[in-house]
């Protein structure tokens, strides 16, 4: 069984458009984050929850809200997509990192 | 800011070398040094190192961590094609609750 599954696998959208992505953790990982990966190969943490609450929210536009409704699941939704939000969108969870991170095959966004 | 470095971050090689993989850090409240392969998609999970000067091994990969360095090397002893994937190097953070990677290393394994 799949550890961390995220869906979409892939979503292509137009500008403007709102769209979401969940993620899902079977693994009873207390914590749960969301990294973007562009062109460059460049994973850069988005978010990080802990038991359903934020504790790390990077530089990211306001567009993005993250929702975790329990401790398996943080969905990713996205106001008004823009070009520059074309990305993989990785979805990791972890047990307070002792063990590394688990990530999810990613979300390919392509905003046209 | 954390600030994960890695080089090179190309190397292109043939079959049967060994290549060794750079990471400096600079991570505010450091506890660990993770390692990652990845290939098509998700990143998985290679080596965390936590103490200095321990070497951990898994194969043809061994990994250690120099704590006053503030580095890391990665080493692939005779190299195949499937080693091919971008290596990424990341410093985690004492609450675990952040990892920061560097840029990655893309590593081609020619026959």
């Amino acid at each position: 069984d799949t550890a961390v599954s995220q869906t979409p696998k892939y979503l292509v959208t137009q500008m403007g458009n709102d769209k979401s992505i969940k993620c899902e953790q079977n693994l009873g990982h207390d914590t749960m984050y969301w990294y973007k990966q562009d062109s460059k190969k460049f994973l850069k943490i988005m978010f990080s929850y802990n038991n359903k609450e934020l504790i790390i929210n990077e530089t990211v536009p306001n567009r993005f809200s993250p929702k975790s409704p329990d401790k398996a699941h943080l969905n990713l939704h996205i106001n008004s997509l823009e070009l520059g939000d074309s990305a993989v969108y990785f979805c990791a969870s972890s047990q307070d990192g002792r063990e590394g991170y688990t990530f999810g095959s990613g979300t390919r966004l392509t905003v046209v | 800011e954390d600030k994960v470095v890695q080089s090179p971050l190309s190397l292109v090689v043939h079959e049967g070398d060994t290549v060794t993989l750079n990471c400096s850090y600079e991570v505010t409240n450091f506890r660990s040094l993770l390692w990652y392969k990845q290939e098509k998609k998700a990143p998985t999970f290679l080596f965390m190192l936590t103490s200095s000067g321990i070497e951990k091994k898994s194969g043809r990969l061994s990994s250690i961590l120099d704590k006053k360095e503030l580095f890391s090397i990665l080493n692939i002893t005779a190299t195949q094609t499937g080693d091919s994937a971008v290596y990424l190097c990341a410093g985690l953070e004492t609450s675990g609750s952040r990892l920061t990677f560097g840029e990655g290393t893309q590593l081609t394994v020619n026959p």
